[in-house]
C-alpha cells in the first residue's frame, strides 16, 4: 500500500497568516492527490484534486503543490472558517489510503 | 444538491456483523461510484470499499473476507456490512459519493460504531 505521511499532526496558526501542511507519499504517485478539510459537526470537503485543482466553491487563498511524493496545501491569509482537520488521499492506485490528518487550530 | 445520510447501530458486540445505511438524495446511485470509508479514534482513516454504478464492486484487500457492499436502488440506498467485528472496527463510519476518478466530493456526516461487549 501507498503511505502516506502528513509530518505535522498539528499545527497552530492566527488569522491573517500563511500556512502550509505537507504530505509526502511513499511511493510516486504522480499527481493522483486529494486534499479534504473536515470540521467538527460538518462533512468533509474536498478542497484540491490532482495535486493542485481546486474543487469548484474552494476559495482561492488555498493552492496545492507538488508532483511524485510531496506535495503541499498552502492557505493564503487564513479566515476564521479554515481552521479544522485536513488530509490528503492518494488515488494513484487501490486501496486509495490517506495521511493521518493535520489539526489546524487557532492560536 | 446530493446529500448522503448514514444510520445503522451505534453499538456492536464482538464476533458480530455491523451494518450500516447510506441513504442518498439529490443524485442516484445508479451514476458514478458510492463508498465507506473509516476514521478511527486517533484520526486515521481507511478506505473501505465501494459499490459502483452497475453493481459491481471494489474492496480494500485489508477487509476483503469480511466486507460486504450492496445496494437498493429502489430506495437509493446501499449498505455495508462487516462481518466479525473486533474492537478495532471502533471507528466512526462515512458514506461518499466517488467520482469516476477515485476522488470523494461529497460526504455523508458519518456514524459511530462502538465495538464492545
Amino acid at each position: 500500500d501507498v503511505q502516506m505521511t502528513q509530518s505535522l499532526s498539528y499545527l497552530a496558526a492566527s488569522p491573517g497568516e500563511s500556512v502550509s501542511i505537507s504530505c509526502k507519499a511513499s511511493k510516486s504517485i504522480s499527481n493522483y492527490l486529494a486534499w479534504y478539510q473536515q470540521k467538527p459537526g460538518e462533512a468533509y470537503k474536498l478542497l484540491i484534486y490532482s495535486g493542485s485543482t481546486l474543487q469548484s466553491g474552494t476559495p482561492s487563498r488555498f493552492s496545492g503543490s507538488g508532483s511524485g511524493t510531496d506535495f503541499t496545501l498552502t492557505i493564503r491569509s487564513l479566515e476564521p472558517e479554515d481552521f479544522g482537520l485536513y488530509y490528503c488521499q492518494q488515488y494513484y492506485e487501490k486501496p486509495y489510503t490517506f495521511g493521518a490528518g493535520t489539526k489546524l487550530e487557532l492560536k | 444538491e446530493v446529500q448522503l445520510q448514514e444510520s445503522g447501530p451505534g453499538l456492536v458486540k464482538p464476533s458480530q456483523s455491523l451494518s450500516l445505511t447510506c441513504s442518498v438524495t439529490g443524485y442516484s446511485i445508479t451514476s458514478n461510484y458510492w463508498g465507506w470509508i473509516r476514521k478511527f479514534p486517533g484520526n486515521k482513516m481507511e478506505w473501505m470499499g465501494y459499490i459502483s454504478y452497475s453493481g459491481s464492486t471494489s474492496y480494500n484487500p485489508s477487509l476483503k473476507s469480511r466486507i460486504s457492499i450492496t445496494r437498493d436502488t429502489s430506495k437509493n440506498q446501499f449498505f455495508l456490512q462487516l462481518n466479525s467485528v473486533t474492537t478495532e472496527d471502533t471507528a466512526t463510519y462515512y458514506c461518499a459519493r466517488r467520482r469516476r476518478v477515485p476522488l470523494f466530493d461529497y460526504w455523508g456526516q458519518g456514524v459511530m460504531v462502538t465495538v464492545s461487549s
